[in-house]
């Protein structure tokens, strides 16, 4: 069965302090995601990754960092968090598949709470 | 660039057929897709049509794609309380990394 974890479920930090988002797919997907996901906003692309070591700026990566120094694991990092940074936060994974259909592979999603 | 656009809530009577619609922007989409959020769960995939077809069928599920419009929608029959959940509709085209864009997702409330 296809996994995709995510390191916390639920998660309290406060205003400046460094956070680390950990996921882990067990598939040997060369794609990995970070999405956040908010109310009337949907899922918005944070950060992906198509190998080890490289990385795409998504369409809000401002104030966030990634990580993939090894194929399963892609971890986000909000280096000084902030209020609004408060969300949910999905990784998924996908296969290289060329010219075929892409489907994404979702972790359950922490809810990160900025206090 | 890519926009996909879909209603925010539908409700309907279990038993009843649910449509849910979505618009999408880039004619260049190879793939449309919907997922399904379950409450306190990530997206799984429900179904897919390749953009050359009109329809696909998959047991209570429909989908129906008009590409003149850039209208996709999804019809599921007999609806009952587990399809209670959130729809988000995708797509994407093959190359590149494939970069899968949502909608904000479809809230659908079935009534017992």
């Amino acid at each position: 069965d296809v996994k995709v974890t995510q390191s916390s479920r639920y998660l309290v930090k406060r205003t400046g302090e460094k956070v680390f988002l950990e996921c882990v797919q067990d598939m040997d997907h060369e794609n990995m995601f970070w999405y956040r996901q908010d109310p009337g906003l949907g899922l918005r692309l944070i950060y992906f990754s198509y190998d080890v070591k490289m990385k795409e700026k998504g369409d809000i990566p401002e104030g966030y960092s990634v990580s993939r120094e090894k194929k399963e694991r892609f971890s986000l990092i909000l280096e000084s968090a902030s209020t609004n940074q408060t969300s949910m936060y999905l990784c998924a994974s996908s296969p290289h598949t060329g010219r075929s259909y892409n489907e994404q592979f979702f972790g359950p999603g922490t809810r990160l709470t900025v206090l | 660039g890519e926009d996909v656009e879909q209603s925010l809530f539908l409700s309907v009577r279990e038993g009843d057929s649910s449509v849910i619609n979505c618009t999408y922007t880039d004619s260049s989409s190879t793939y449309l897709y919907w997922y399904k959020q379950e409450p306190g769960a990530g997206l799984q995939l429900l179904t897919y049509i390749f953009s050359n077809m009109d329809m696909k069928q998959d047991q209570r599920l429909t989908v129906l794609l008009n590409k003149k419009d850039k209208h996709l929608s999804l019809r599921i029959a007999d609806t009952q309380t587990g399809d209670s959940a959130i729809y988000f509709c995708a797509e994407s085209y093959s190359g590149g990394y494939q970069k899968v864009t949502f909608g904000i997702g479809t809230k659908l409330q079935v009534i017992p």
